[in-house]
């Protein structure tokens, strides 16, 4: 079945430091890949997707991640973290369709909470 | 633009009684999602609907049920609620359905007590 794991539910960096937040997938099919960030009691932001064009993707706010086919990761990264970063992120691969292809739902890792401090 | 809007933003609901959350995508889309956030579950989904038709459904109980009207708008209905359903359910409406980006509204908080 299809997963997404990211690695350390809680992530903790000094204001100035460089972020990096991890994600593994499981894919049959060749996905379609996403980060979302997430503040309290608010909705999913998008901060950057893949679909199958240049490896290394640049998003908002300085977050950039890189796909790796044979890692199956999709890692996401911030050279330099600061505090209005803080907040939950999530990984997400789109599912398979049986007929090839992907469906429209998102599955989403567990989650990481990065905090940062000053 | 606007963006993807749910209403209400939080709703307290009594056991066993039912509940219909709202959802208004962005102007132009025609696929709207529905996932349900829990702390202990994550973020899972419900359903999604695409030019009105059910193309794609999660996991969860008959109890758990929605529609999409002509103008892409969307209502997802909850019924004999239970405490275990209490959760942030989360709209998305994306351009098209199979991997477009998914743009999120801000949520429906429901406790039900």
């Amino acid at each position: 079945a299809q997963s997404v794991t990211q690695l350390g539910s809680h992530v903790s960096v000094s204001e100035g430091a460089l972020v990096l937040l991890r994600c593994n997938y499981s894919s049959s099919v060749p996905p379609y890949l996403f980060w979302y960030v997430q503040y309290p009691n608010q909705g999913l932001q998008l901060l950057l997707k893949y679909t199958s064009a240049a490896t290394l993707v640049k998003g908002i706010n300085g977050f950039e991640a890189e796909f790796k086919k044979s890692e199956t990761s999709f890692h996401l990264t911030k050279p330099s973290a600061h505090m209005s970063d803080a907040a939950e992120y999530f990984c997400a691969v789109t599912a398979p369709s049986y007929y090839g292809g992907s469906q429209g739902n998102l599955i989403f890792g567990k989650g990481t909470k990065l905090s940062v401090k000053p | 633009k606007a963006g993807v809007t749910q209403t209400p933003r939080y709703l307290i609901k009594t056991r066993g009684q039912q509940v219909t959350l709202s959802c208004s995508p962005i102007s132009g889309h025609r696929s709207v999602s529905w996932y349900q956030q829990t702390p202990g579950q994550g973020l899972q989904f419900l359903f999604e609907y695409f030019s009105e038709t059910q193309r794609n459904k999660g996991n969860f109980p008959g109890r758990f049920s929605g529609r999409q009207f002509s103008n892409s708008r969307s209502e997802m209905n909850v019924s004999t609620l239970e405490l275990g359903d209490s959760a942030l359910y989360l709209c998305a409406s994306s351009l098209r359905t199979g991997g477009a980006e998914a743009f999120f509204g801000q949520g429906t908080r429901l406790t039900v007590v």
